[in-house]
């Protein structure tokens, strides 16, 4: 079993419907990581939690560490969110990320 | 700023030859870290360089070395390559100083196929 596991795999949604993503883990971690990833492979980090919520724009995450879940949130989805979105988190005060497989997400007009 | 900059961008090799990739972190920061991606797979972690040393490494044979310079631009070397080689090999920089819960910039990587 992945220590990052991630739902959906694929996840296909209309323009301007709220997109949720769910991230699972089970290891103790410092810190949960969500990022964006566009064909052709750069990397973009969007937020970086350890408790709580935060919000940038349409974007929302959150995490329960009791719980060792995360959700990231899409409001008023468009086309251009569409990209992978990977879930990951760091360990123990080590700086390391160990990686969810992704979530692909295709936002159609 | 230009970030973290990655050379080639892409690459074709053979099985058994060797190649060297090259990693420069954003600006200030001066911990590098490599992550070797497979199609449709999340990245994994190869290892961290800091202080021109290897800190902490992943799951990796000892074909995959790394070298940091003390311009903390940094360089991975894989001998030996083989097909499952093929991959994105990702670089990220963190300011050390804002360990442990850095923020990672990442590179836009180098496509490595190994025919």
């Amino acid at each position: 079993k992945n220590e990052v596991e991630q739902s959906p795999q694929n996840l296909t949604a209309q323009e301007g419907e709220f997109i949720t993503i769910n991230c699972s883990y089970s290891v103790g971690i410092s810190a949960l990581h969500w990022l964006q990833q566009h064909p052709g492979g750069g990397i973009v980090s969007l937020f970086m939690l350890s408790s709580g919520k935060k919000k940038h724009g349409r974007l929302i995450a959150t995490i329960n560490i009791q719980e060792k879940h995360s959700s990231l949130h899409i409001t008023a989805s468009h086309p251009r969110d569409s990209a992978v979105y990977i879930c990951a988190v760091s360990q123990g005060g080590s700086e390391k990320l160990v990686f969810g497989k992704g979530t692909k997400l295709t936002v159609n007009p | 700023d230009a970030g973290v900059t990655q050379s080639p961008t892409h690459l074709i090799k053979t099985r058994g030859q060797q190649v060297t990739l090259r990693c420069s972190p954003k600006s200030g920061h001066d911990t590098v870290s490599w992550y070797q991606q497979a199609l449709g797979q999340g990245p994994q972690f190869i290892f961290q360089y800091y202080e021109e040393e290897e800190r902490q490494r992943g799951n990796f044979p000892d074909r995959f070395s790394g070298h940091q310079f003390p311009n903390y631009s940094s360089e991975l070397n894989v001998n030996a390559l083989l097909l499952g080689d093929s991959a994105l090999y990702l670089c990220a920089s963190i300011d050390a100083g804002t360990s442990p819960f850095g923020e990672q910039f990442f590179g836009p990587g180098t496509r490595l196929t190994v025919l």
